[in-house]
């Protein structure tokens, strides 16, 4: 049981470059998200998807788009990546977005730099 | 949106003393979330915390949902608790966005 798996790890790209963050999840859970980490602060949610086949805006969903490909993966894409999207990336999921009660589980984030 | 603060910003501990973290939110939820974030960046659930009180080991937290407010307990702290420490919230009427706070900083030196 791998829990929540983010790749890759490590990313350096130039600006205007294009790229897909993958993550994927082994717990059968409902919805899944990604989130931003910038330096000296919390987590900001760019998209969730509360189940499959469905996405949603969060807070900075500029210059991103996601794919729920299945249950099990949430793909993160930059179209033209810029220096402002250097950032640690982690994805999350939890049982359901529908049910209220339930706690979210991170991978262990992808740190992209773009150059 | 939901606001969520975090007190105090970075705390420093000698090894042994206990410590009390502090989150507030600024509207109703129903959905809480402790997190450690270890030196490697790792992200550790804590506890999941919408109302009462709750320990596992050293750690314990306790949520006031009415007074929009949750305190996380670190007592006899050791080095290996350094890093950050983080509240998310997640609304009554939304069951998707979870905000989280700007984190609590806790050094442990030796």
């Amino acid at each position: 049981n791998a829990g929540v798996t983010q790749t890759p790890k490590f990313q350096v790209l130039k600006t205007g470059q294009s790229m897909t963050l993958q993550c994927a999840q082994d717990m059968n859970h409902n919805s899944m998200y990604w989130y931003r980490q910038d330096p000296g602060m919390g987590l900001r949610l760019i998209y969730y998807s509360a189940s499959e086949g469905t996405t949603d805006k969060g807070e900075v969903p500029n210059g991103y788009n996601v794919s729920r490909l299945n249950k099990r993966e949430f793909s993160l894409r930059l179209e033209s990546a810029a220096p402002s999207q250097t950032s640690v990336y982690f994805c999350a999921s939890s049982e359901s977005g529908i049910a209220l009660y339930n706690e979210q589980f991170f991978g262990p984030g992808t740190r992209l730099t773009v150059l | 949106g939901i606001q969520v603060e975090q007190s105090p910003p970075d705390l420093i501990l000698q090894e042994g003393a206990n410590s009390t973290l502090r989150c507030n939110f600024s509207d109703s939820v129903n959905n809480l979330q402790w997190f450690h974030q270890n030196p490697w960046g790792q992200l550790i659930n804590l506890f999941y915390i919408p109302s009462g009180t709750k320990q596992n080991g050293r750690l314990s937290a306790t949520t006031v949902a009415t007074e929009r407010y949750s305190l996380l307990y670190i007592s006899s702290s050791q080095t290996t608790d350094s890093g950050v420490y983080f509240c998310a919230v997640r609304l009554n009427t939304n069951a998707g966005k979870s905000t989280f706070g700007d984190g609590t900083t806790l050094t442990v030196k030796p």
